[in-house]
């Protein structure tokens, strides 16, 4: 079975700039939820989308959203980027929001 | 308060012996979930082992094994024979909320640096 599979794998932006992150989930899982990893702050939770709803939101400002499509693929999206946001962003998927989390490769993203 | 304390910020060990990594956390919830996640320099986090709060028996996973002390709120990850490849960043993470609560989210520890010598 084919893990998670995150788009693309590395960006660069400039600040003020937005950017969308894509994310294909394990077949026949329904949860995603998005980190983010800096050096500074460790791994964060930015949300957790389930059968298109957005469950859960982690403490992050609202140029950071996201979405999950009826095949249980998800964005999210970060307008105005600002130097902070350079970061590797991981998605994961579960089977439902409380079975284990698997997690994808990674964007690895740059805002100069 | 942190609710993940991973107080190994490196490690060493020699290869085929074991180690202990460490991982404290702190909840009120009486449901939770613990795991470990091992995280190599590519970046994608790999997932070791899971703990409930109400299993009876500490998890095991091949050579990974979870020393769970409920009352101390330790989750210890044990990984035995240990093989270059188990060189990475190792991360101790908790779920609460397992009961039903809204609260799925994964907070996780700061990670420690597994290195393993030849």
């Amino acid at each position: 079975k084919a893990g998670v599979t995150q788009t693309p794998r590395y960006l660069i932006k400039t600040r003020g700039q937005q950017v969308t992150l894509s994310c294909s989930p394990i077949s026949g899982h329904r949860s995603v939820s998005w980190y983010q990893q800096t050096p500074g702050q460790g791994l964060q939770f930015l949300f957790e989308y389930f059968s298109e709803t957005q469950r859960n939101k982690g403490n992050f400002p609202g140029r950071f959203s996201g979405r999950q499509f009826s095949n249980s693929r998800s964005e999210m999206n970060v307008s105005t980027l600002e130097l902070g946001d350079s970061a590797l962003y991981l998605c994961a998927s579960a089977r439902f929001s409380t079975d284990t989390q698997y997690f994808g490769p990674g964007t690895r993203l740059t805002v100069l | 308060a942190q609710k993940i304390t991973q107080t190994q910020p490196g490690m060493f060990v020699q290869e085929k012996e074991a180690v202990t990594l460490d991982c404290t956390y702190d909840t009120s919830d009486p449901s939770y979930g613990l795991f470990w996640y091992k995280q190599p320099s590519s970046g994608e986090m790999i997932f070791l082992i899971y703990q409930g709060s109400y299993d009876q028996q500490n998890a095991t996973e091949g050579r990974y094994s979870l020393n769970f002390q409920k009352a101390r709120k330790s989750a210890n990850l044990v990984i035995s024979a240990s093989q270059l490849g188990d060189s990475a960043m190792y991360f101790c993470a908790m779920r609460e909320g397992y009961s039903g609560g809204s609260n799925y989210k994964l907070t996780f520890g700061k990670g420690t640096l597994l290195t393993v010598n030849p």
